[in-house]
């Protein structure tokens, strides 16, 4: 069992290109979430998907966008990267079945560099 | 505005200390609060904890929450190097964004 994959791992973008960072995990979970981390600001929730087919805006949603067609897959997409989007990009899920009483399991992480 | 503060940003410790890492919150409406521990990649779970006073442990780590006072602390005990790490908190709010709010964490290094 993964649990949840992020490709790639690292990724070096010149600024304006349109970049997608997959997610896909196996646990069957319904809530799933995109964090950006950054130095001296912790983790920050860019984009959520509640279930399959729904999704919302977390703290900082600008610049990013998110589908949810399937229960397994949480690809987010910078349709026109900027500096500021360098950072540690992190998704997660959870079990929804009581939201607010399930842990979150994090894939391993995406570091991107824009340029 | 919802918000998760910890303290200290930092901390440096030898082998065998026992440090004691906080956790204070204020949400709109709590569910549970979470502590986990980030090496070099993805946050890993510790604890959740969701009614005061009733103490968490695994192995030499323990937790505990206080809603009246809205903080949570966790405790290592003979700390050691391996335990060298950003330990995050972090709150679920069931307002009405219902999402999990993350503290920065805390940075601590154990020297051997």
């Amino acid at each position: 069992i993964a649990g949840i994959t992020q490709a790639p791992t690292s990724q070096i973008l010149a600024a304006g290109r349109r970049m997608t960072l997959r997610c896909t995990q196996d646990m069957r979970h319904n809530a799933m979430y995109w964090y950006r981390q950054d130095l001296g600001l912790g983790l920050r929730l860019i984009h959520y998907s509640n279930t399959a087919g729904t999704t919302g805006k977390g703290e900082v949603p600008d610049g990013y966008s998110v589908s949810r067609a399937n229960t397994d897959d949480f690809p987010l997409t910078l349709a026109s990267a900027v500096p500021s989007q360098t950072s540690v990009y992190f998704c997660a899920s959870s079990d929804s079945a009581d939201r607010g009483m399930n842990e979150q399991f994090f894939g391993p992480g995406t570091r991107l560099t824009v340029l | 505005e919802d918000k998760v503060v910890q303290s200290p940003l930092s901390l440096v410790v030898h082998e065998g200390d026992t440090v004691t890492l906080n956790c204070s919150y204020e949400v709109t409406n709590f569910r549970s609060l979470l502590w986990y521990k980030q090496e070099k990649k993805a946050p890993t779970f510790l604890f959740m904890l969701t009614s005061s006073g009733i103490e968490k442990k695994s192995g030499r780590l323990s937790s505990i929450l206080d809603k009246k006072e809205l903080f949570s602390i966790l405790n290592i005990t003979a700390t050691q190097t391996g335990d060298s790490a950003v330990y995050l908190c972090a709150v679920w709010d069931g307002g009405s964004q219902g999402n999990l709010i993350f503290g920065k964490g805390t940075k601590l290094s154990v020297k051997p």
